[in-house]
C-alpha cells in the first residue's frame, strides 16, 4: 500500500457539467475524509466517514455536493452543476483513529 | 504569522540557519496539533504533533513548542536546508465527537542557497 491516492488528479471541465472524484484510503484506515483547498488558504473540511457512514458534513458542502463511501473502503465526490467558485484542490486523508491523518496528493479541479 | 487574501506570509532564512514558523490557534479546546508541510503539487505531509498536555516535542531536526496560556504553537527546523522550502501550516484538532482538523493559512518557507 503506498498511501492515500487519488484521481483524477487535474479535471477542468465547463461550468454547469458534473464532476466526480475518487479517493482510495490506505486500506486498513476506517476514517476517510474530505478537504478542499483555495489558493493561498489551508484545507478546510467538507465532510468525514468512519466506515460507511458519513458522520459529519461541513456548511461548505452544499446541495451541489454528495459524498459517499458505499463499502467503506474507496470513497467518491460528486460536483453537481460546477461553478467557478468550485474550483480548488480536493484533498482525501485517511487514518485510523482520530490522530494521524495521511493526505492524498489532491485533485485539482479548474471551472471554466 | 497570519495572511490575508492569496499572499501567504514568506519567512526567509539562509541555508543552514534555524527557522522558527509560528502559529497562533483559536480553540482553547483543542487538545492535539499537527504541523504540516506542503509542497507545490501535493498534499500536506506530516512532520509533528504534540498534545496538549505537552509544552515541548522534539523530532529529528524539528521542534515543536506549545503555549496553551497565549494559544500559541511554533516550529523550530535546525539547519534549514533548500529541501525544507514550503508552505507549512499547523493544524489544532478538538478531539471526541469532533474529528476534524481545522487549519491555519499557512507561511511560506523560502531557504536561500
Amino acid at each position: 500500500d503506498t498511501g492515500v491516492s487519488q484521481n483524477p488528479r487535474h479535471k477542468i471541465t465547463k461550468r454547469g457539467q458534473n464532476v466526480t472524484f475518487r479517493c482510495d484510503p490506505i486500506s486498513e484506515h476506517n476514517r476517510l475524509y474530505w478537504y478542499r483547498q483555495t489558493l493561498g488558504q489551508g484545507p478546510e473540511f467538507l465532510t468525514y466517514f468512519q466506515n460507511e457512514a458519513q458522520l459529519e458534513k461541513s456548511r461548505l458542502l452544499s446541495d451541489r455536493f454528495s459524498a459517499e463511501r458505499p463499502k467503506g473502503s474507496f470513497s467518491t465526490l460528486e460536483i453537481q452543476r460546477t461553478e467557478q467558485g468550485d474550483s480548488a484542490m480536493y484533498l482525501c486523508a485517511s487514518s485510523t483513529v482520530n490522530y494521524g491523518y495521511t493526505f492524498g496528493s489532491g485533485t485539482r479541479l479548474t471551472v471554466v | 504569522g497570519e495572511s490575508v487574501g492569496l499572499h501567504l506570509p514568506t519567512l526567509s532564512v539562509q541555508e543552514g540557519d534555524n527557522s522558527i514558523i509560528n502559529c497562533a490557534y483559536s480553540n482553547s479546546a483543542s487538545d492535539y496539533f499537527i504541523w504540516y508541510k506542503q509542497e507545490s503539487g501535493k498534499g500536506p505531509q506530516f512532520i509533528i504533533d504534540i498534545r496538549s498536555n505537552m509544552d515541548k516535542r522534539q523530532g529529528q531536526r524539528v521542534t515543536v513548542l506549545l503555549n496553551k496560556t497565549v494559544k500559541h504553537l511554533s516550529l523550530q527546523i535546525a539547519a534549514t536546508q533548500p529541501g525544507d522550502s514550503a508552505v507549512y501550516f499547523c493544524a489544532e484538532f478538538e478531539g471526541g465527537a469532533n474529528s476534524k482538523l481545522t487549519f491555519g493559512k499557512g507561511i511560506t518557507l523560502s531557504v536561500r542557497p
